[in-house]
């Protein structure tokens, strides 16, 4: 139980095209959805928090239009990174959680920004 | 300020040595604690939680436990396949993120 799946798994782009990540909670329903960014060997930062049906909380220094996040249903969270360039390249992982308690992370997915 | 620290950054151990990772906090509150595993190019594979000081949970060669002010992850004769990186986070009252130390990579040499 609480499998948590991201789409696509790698993506590279071109600068200054449009990303989309979506992140899927497979077994459960997900009243908040996280996004986090990591970069090379350092720890976890978060970027926003979700809940179904309502606009996304962004992290200080996040960049709300350019970051889009979608929180759709109780199983499906999207970000969209908006006119993506090559400082954007970065590890995306989406957490989803049920109650207020443990977030279970997906498998993240990579993008490279040319 | 809430914050999150894990100790030793890096360790190497053999297979069979047993150790300790350490992750220290200060929060305003503590909801919950929590400790993820992490391989590369993954992400976070969940562990345990703890919630309360003087709480320990057990899985395989892992055992979690909690004070006030940090908690500790045992390994206890560890394998190869123990290696990757151990990620701890804080959940603080009333607030649904979590706080994340940097993580401790431990590599376990045959």
């Amino acid at each position: 139980g609480a499998v948590v799946s991201q789409h696509p798994s790698w993506v590279i782009c071109k600068s200054g095209t449009s990303v989309k990540i979506e992140c899927r909670s497979l077994d459960f329903q997900a009243t908040t959805m996280f996004w986090y960014r990591q970069f090379p060997k350092q720890s976890l930062m978060l970027m926003a928090t979700s809940n179904e049906g309502s606009k996304a909380t962004y992290e200080q220094g996040v960049e709300k239009d350019k970051f889009l996040i979608n929180h759709a249903s109780l199983t499906l969270s999207t970000l969209t990174v908006t006119s993506a360039h090559p400082e954007d390249s970065s590890f995306y992982i989406c957490s989803a959680s049920a109650s207020a308690d443990t977030q279970y992370f997906g498998p993240g997915t990579r993008l490279t920004v040319l | 300020e809430d914050q999150v620290t894990q100790s030793p950054e890096a360790l190497r151990l053999q297979e069979g040595e047993s150790s300790s990772l350490n992750c220290s906090y200060t929060v305003s509150g503590l909801r919950g604690l929590f400790w993820y595993r992490q391989d590369p190019g993954k992400g976070p594979e969940f562990l345990f939680t703890l919630y309360s000081a003087g709480e320990e949970k057990e899985k395989e060669r892992l055992k979690a436990t909690l004070t006030k002010k940090e908690s500790f992850l045992h390994i206890t004769a560890p394998k190869p396949e123990d290696s990757a990186t151990y990620l701890c986070a804080v959940q603080a009252n009333n607030f649904n993120k979590f706080y994340f130390g940097s993580g401790t990579k431990l590599n376990v040499k045959p």
